[in-house]
């Protein structure tokens, strides 16, 4: 019974290429994000959606373009990849934002490695 | 610039002992303070938090304590187990209309049978 699901787990591609990423969370929070996991392995903010609103966009190439159909799914779409977006890409949900504390729960993660 | 530091990579604890974990923090608005677990191929689970009107926190073995003051929290896992061993994220929030979470660079703790 997964709380946030992603898929694939593992993506390899060539540079160039165009791909996407699939988050999908049942906890029935309103605000997802994205975050990326580089070599050094710090976990560093891409994006935050709330009830499928862009509220947080960090410095982010727009090669990344994040996508929330509904509450309930973020998905990354990655346009013209290059060698340094390989990284493990998490997806993560939670309950409030600006309200009170929130904990963000997390997927299990997304291995893209660019060729 | 690192506003969340975790200064020690990795840390071995006996079975049994206790583990001490640190993290500190440069940004004084941060409000909000998070432990994450992370094993191997999968996602941070959350473990304690700690919001910045308390000082201490509590939940079974584990516990965070959070200096203001000098900008430092800890967390402390007594006793320690081998299914402790993995890698520990300290995290960070401000109060505002987003939560960004601002993650350390994680610290491995190995705790030996």
């Amino acid at each position: 019974d997964t709380a946030v699901s992603q898929t694939p787990k593992y993506l390899v591609t060539q540079m160039g290429n165009d791909k996407s990423i699939k988050c999908e969370q049942n906890l029935g929070h309103d605000t997802m994000y994205w975050y990326k996991q580089d070599s050094k392995k710090f976990l560093k903010i891409m994006f935050s959606y709330n009830n499928k609103e862009l509220i947080i966009n960090e410095t982010v190439p727009n090669r990344f373009s994040p996508k929330s159909p509904d509450k309930a799914h973020l998905n990354l779409h990655i346009n013209s990849l290059e060698l340094g977006d390989s990284a493990v890409y998490f997806c993560a949900s939670s309950q409030a934002t600006g309200v009170g504390t929130d904990t963000q729960y997390f997927g299990p993660g997304t291995r893209l490695t660019v060729l | 610039d690192q506003q969340v530091k975790q200064n020690s990579p990795s840390l071995s604890v006996q079975e049994g002992r206790i583990s001490i974990l640190n993290c500190d923090y440069t940004n004084s608005m941060f409000d909000y303070f998070l432990w994450y677990k992370k094993y191997p191929a999968e996602g941070p689970t959350f473990l304690i938090s700690i919001s910045s009107i308390k000082d201490k926190n509590e939940d079974g073995r584990f516990t965070v304590f959070l200096n203001k003051s000098a900008k430092h929290l800890s967390l402390h896992i007594v006793p320690s187990q081998p299914g402790d061993s993995a890698v520990y994220f300290c995290a960070a929030s401000v109060a505002g209309s987003a939560r960004q979470l601002t993650f350390g660079s994680g610290t491995q703790l190995t705790v030996l049978p």
